[in-house]
């Protein structure tokens, strides 16, 4: 089965332009997560959904990352306009469904990521 | 701030079994613990969770303390696939929420 999918895997774009990075999470995966990582702030959680549906924003830098997920298949996470301070690998990873406080939390598969290069 | 304290990097030799410890003193009762590792320039991988039970599967061996304050990840014969950075999660009382922090860079040397 295929694993979490994320495009482009590379990305080299010019301060100021608008980034779109794009995720595909497993089938039948109803959770999906957004991640940043840096050498400074390791890996750091942005937003995720459930269901569709943004749950917690709260790792969401400043307004210029907007995240979306229109169906239960495809997700986007958006930087406009971008900062040399942006650069970053963004991971995708989803998960079955939302955990509980009853149980186990859910567990969660990564995707390749994207790597982000302002300049 | 961490939650979790893992030491920064280990040595193994190729064969042998590594022992990673992660210190998880905030965790509380109804938290699991989650071990996941990141091979170079790859996206995490899960390796296995416990809540207060020694756990083995086909990865690895967890052993958690009886306190939950502390656990220990290992990888009974490492080999050199197995050189990765490992993180030991918590979910800081949000259940959906993984903590990573700066994980352990095992090194498994031939």
């Amino acid at each position: 089965d295929a694993g979490v999918i994320q495009s482009p895997r590379h990305e080299v774009t010019e301060m100021g332009q608008e980034v779109t990075l794009r995720c595909k999470p497993i089938s039948g995966h109803n959770s999906l997560f957004w991640y940043r990582q840096t050498m400074m702030r390791g890996l750091e959680l942005l937003i995720y959904f459930n269901n569709n549906v943004p749950i917690d924003d709260s790792g969401m830098p400043e307004d210029r990352f907007s995240a979306k997920m229109p169906n239960a298949s495809f997700s986007t996470l958006k930087i406009q306009p971008s900062e040399p301070r942006d650069s970053a690998v963004y991971f995708c990873a989803s998960s079955l469904g939302a955990g509980t406080q009853e149980g186990p939390q859910e567990t969660q598969y990564f995707g390749p990521g994207t790597r982000l290069l302002v300049l | 701030d961490a939650k979790t304290t893992q030491p920064p990097s280990m040595d193994c030799a190729e064969g042998r079994a590594a022992n990673l410890p992660c210190n998880h003193s905030t965790i509380s009762g109804n938290e699991y613990v989650y071990w996941y590792r990141q091979i170079h320039s790859q996206g995490p991988q899960y390796i296995i969770h416990g809540l207060k039970n020694n756990e083995t599967n086909e990865m690895a061996s967890l052993i958690i303390t009886e306190d939950r304050k502390s656990s220990t990840l290992i990888l009974p014969h490492a080999t050199l696939r197995d050189t990765a950075v490992y993180y030991c999660t918590d979910t800081m009382n949000n259940f959906n929420k993984f903590y990573f922090g700066s994980g352990t860079k095992l090194n498994v040397k031939p």
